[in-house]
Parts: C-alpha cells; structure tokens; sequence
C-alpha cells in the first residue's frame, strides 16, 4: 500500500519563476493537507482541501500561492514568482478522517529559490 | 486557539540513558495529541498518538508518551536511547481525529556513543 507521494523531492527555481509541487495521498484518502517547514523551525499548516474544495486555507500567505486537489490526479500546491524566502521544505499529508486515523506524510518538496 | 510548546529545542543523551522530550499544549477542547520523528531529508513518521481512554499510550521503537491534562502536558519517553533515535521530534495538537495538526517547533535528539 503506497504511501502518500510527493514530487518533485528537490525543485530548484530561480526568483520569479513559478513552482509546482505535487501530492498524491495514500489509497483511499481524499483529504490532503499542506505544511512549509522553514529552516530551524517547525512545520507550519497552510490548506487543507478535500477532493474539488478547499475547507481551510487559513495558513496560506494571501499573495502568490494556490492549492488545488481535483477529481483527478494529485493535489497541485502552486507558487507563482518565488522569491527566496519561499525556500523551504513543503509536506503534504493525507487522512481518510474515519476514526482515530492521523495524518500520513509524503517526504516532502524542497525547494530552493535562487 | 491551539498552540504546542516544546521546551528545549536540542537535547543530548549518552547511549542507553532516559529519553524526555517535553510538550506542553493548549487547547479549549478535549485535545487529541501526537508524536512524530522526522529523519535527514525524510517525512513525519507517526510515533504514537493519543485520542481517548488510557492516559499511558505506547508508541513504535520503544517510545512512550502520557497525556497529564492537569499539567496540559504530553511528555515523550524512551527508557534507554539507542543511537538510531537521534533524530528531530515533533509534537502535535489537533481538536479532532484525522484534522488539522498544529505541531511544535520540534526538539533535536543526539544520541552520544
């Protein structure tokens, strides 16, 4: 049983470019989260969206990012112009919500912006 | 609003010594509450969690957590640390099962030989 994927694991852009970055949750799950863990700091929640909804993107910065997770395909996190301060490691993670069942990781993007 | 503090952000052990990572937490509703490890270039593994009933929960690799709720702590253990523990922890709040984590800002453990 696959767990939750991610790619690419490092992308690397130059300041203005846009990022992509891309989860696929574990079979079955259809709620997907994203966090931003920056250097020497802890995971920081950004959106949590459910298939073709967002339910809570209240850790979205306002400017420059977008999440999305349609019908079909993965859960598409969306940076447009980076700058550096956008360089970090980007977790998406996947639930079912059925009982007690926690969150499940991918390994993360890294991204570094130059 | 929820929030998770972990005192210490580097802790040092000598090999086969008590592992104690602290977490205390805030939260306005029955909290459920969690442990995870982060390796080098890894994602969160989930360690242990807990969400009702025994206040004691045991976790993988020989963790355990208890959840105190008069001290709103959930204070991680390991009776005797192997080198293959150094890693970074986490602990994480959520007001409910399979939701949002709000996590701490992670303590480093070093496992010395």
């Amino acid at each position: 049983n696959a767990g939750v994927m991610q790619n690419p694991r490092h992308l690397v852009r130059r300041r203005g470019q846009e990022a992509r970055l891309r989860c696929s949750p574990m079979k079955g799950h259809s709620h997907v989260y994203w966090y931003r863990q920056l250097p020497e700091e802890g995971l920081k929640f950004m959106v949590y969206l459910q298939k073709e909804n967002i339910i809570d993107e209240s850790g979205m910065p306002k400017e420059r990012f977008s999440a999305e997770f349609p019908k079909e395909g993965p859960s598409i996190l969306r940076i447009q112009q980076v700058v550096r301060g956008d360089s970090a490691a980007y977790f998406c993670a996947s639930s079912d919500r059925q009982g007690y069942s926690p969150l499940h990781f991918g390994n993360g993007t890294r991204l570094t912006v130059t | 609003a929820q929030s998770v503090t972990q005192l210490g952000s580097h802790v040092s052990v000598s090999e086969g010594a008590l592992v104690l990572l602290r977490c205390n937490y805030s939260s306005s509703v029955p909290p459920y509450l969690f442990w995870y490890v982060q390796y080098p270039n890894q994602g969160l593994q989930l360690l242990l969690k807990y969400t009702t009933g025994a206040t004691l929960v045991k976790g993988i690799n020989g963790f355990e957590a208890e959840f105190k709720k008069s001290e709103t702590s959930f204070h991680l253990t390991k009776p005797s640390a192997h080198m293959s523990d150094a890693a970074e922890y986490f602990c994480a709040v959520s007001e409910e099962t399979g939701g949002k984590l709000i996590f701490g800002q992670g303590t480093e453990l070093s496992v010395k030989p």
